[in-house]
Order: structure tokens, then C-alpha cells, then sequence
């Protein structure tokens, strides 16, 4: 049974352009989010996605939008990419209905931003 | 909003012997999960342990165990009998019921080196 799996695992991009990264959940979850963990930080929520619907957002600009497909995979886009994006980006998968059940995390997508 | 604080940056400890990382945090609810992750060099978060806080009885997972203090908003983890493989981030989470199971507030966690 595979866990979450994010790519690409590494990523540099250049200041103004455009990144989508791409998370795959766990089997049988629907639910997935997303967080940002910058340097020497614990991980900030970016926003969460259920029933192809961004449910929950953190305090994360509009330039950082996502989607989710019907077979529950997700992107995080990144629009206009500035240094302080550079970071390490971390997707979890979840079972809406299961109350106590626990966030499974993938290896996370290394982003630079030169 | 909620805050985490972990004020240990790095802790480090003998094989076998027993550590003590601190996290305190700050809610106005009173229901509520307390986690507390492991993330290794391959980067993947691990959850070591939970607490729920309308349990008063401290959580234990095989060698880990917490000190849950709800009053003192305080919810320390112990790590007994330490071992190589526990050398890694430890990160403190706070849960908001309101928000469901997805939205954690994590600390800046600790460093955590196990020393032969």
C-alpha cells in the first residue's frame, strides 16, 4: 500500500515564474493538504482540499492556488514566485470521515527559487 | 490564533538514557489534539504520539510518553531508552476542532541527537 507520493522531489525555478507541484494520497483518503515548511520552521497549512473544493486556506497569498481531481489527487500552483517561496513543500492525506484518524505525510517537494 | 512554542532548539542525549523535549502552547478551547511529530532526514513527518485534551491520562506509545499539563498549557514528550534511530525534528501540533482534522499548527521544533 503506497503512502502519500509527492513530485518532484526537487525543484528550482527563477524568481516571476510559475511551479505545480503534485501530491498523489494515500489509498483510501479523500482529503488532502498542504504545507509550507521554510528553512529551520515547522510546517504552516497552506489549504486543504475535499470533494474537489478548497475547504480550509491558511494566510497564504492568492497567488498560491490548488486543485484536487476526482481521483483525489491534488497541485499546489505557485504564481509569481518570489525567494521567500523557496521552501520545503509538504502534502497530507487524510479520511474526511474519520475523525481521529491521522494526517499521513509525504517526502515533501524542495522548491528553490533563484 | 493558536501558538506553539518549543523553546529547545537542540537537545541532544546518551544512548539508553532518557530526554525530555518541552513544547507549550496557547488556545482559548478547551477541546483540542496535541501531536507530536518526528521528522527524519528523508523529510516525511511521523507521528510519534497523540493527546487528546479531555483526557486527563497521559498518552504513551511504547518508549514515548507525554506530560500533558492542561492548566499550564504545557505538553512535554519523553523519550526513554533512546536509541540511534531516534535522532531526527520533533515537532510539536496543535489541532483546532473547529477546522477538522487537517489544519495543524506546528513549533519550530527541536533537534534532537542521540549520542553513541
Amino acid at each position: 500500500d503506497a503512502g502519500v507520493t509527492q513530485s518532484p522531489t526537487h525543484l528550482i525555478k527563477t524568481r516571476g515564474q510559475q511551479v505545480t507541484l503534485r501530491c498523489s494520497p494515500k489509498s483510501g483518503h479523500d482529503t488532502v493538504s498542504w504545507y509550507q515548511q521554510a528553512l529551520g520552521q515547522g510546517p504552516q497549512f497552506i489549504f486543504q482540499y475535499y470533494e474537489e473544493e478548497e475547504r480550509q486556506r491558511g494566510n497564504f497569498p492568492d497567488r498560491f492556488s490548488g486543485h484536487q481531481f476526482p481521483n483525489y489527487s491534488s497541485e499546489l500552483n505557485v504564481n509569481a514566485l518570489l525567494l521567500g517561496d523557496s521552501a520545503l513543500y509538504l502534502c497530507a492525506s487524510s479520511y474526511r470521515q474519520g475523525v481521529k484518524e491521522k494526517l499521513f505525510f509525504g517526502s515533501g517537494t524542495q522548491l528553490s527559487v533563484l | 490564533a493558536q501558538t506553539v512554542t518549543q523553546s529547545q532548539p537542540e537537545m541532544s542525549v546518551q544512548e539508553a538514557e532518557t530526554v525530555t523535549l518541552s513544547c507549550t502552547y496557547d488556545t482559548s478551547e478547551s477541546d483540542y489534539y496535541l501531536f507530536w511529530y518526528k521528522q527524519p532526514p528523508s523529510r516525511q513527518m511521523i507521528l510519534v504520539i497523540r493527546q487528546e485534551a479531555y483526557k486527563q491520562q497521559n498518552a504513551t506509545e511504547n518508549r514515548f510518553s507525554v506530560n500533558f499539563q492542561k492548566a499550564a498549557k504545557s505538553f512535554s514528550l519523553k523519550i526513554s531508552d533512546s536509541q540511534l534511530g531516534d535522532a531526527a525534528m520533533y515537532f510539536c501540533a496543535y489541532r483546532d476542532p473547529n477546522f477538522g482534522n487537517e489544519k495543524l499548527t506546528f513549533g519550530t521544533g527541536t533537534r534532537l541527537t542521540i549520542i553513541p
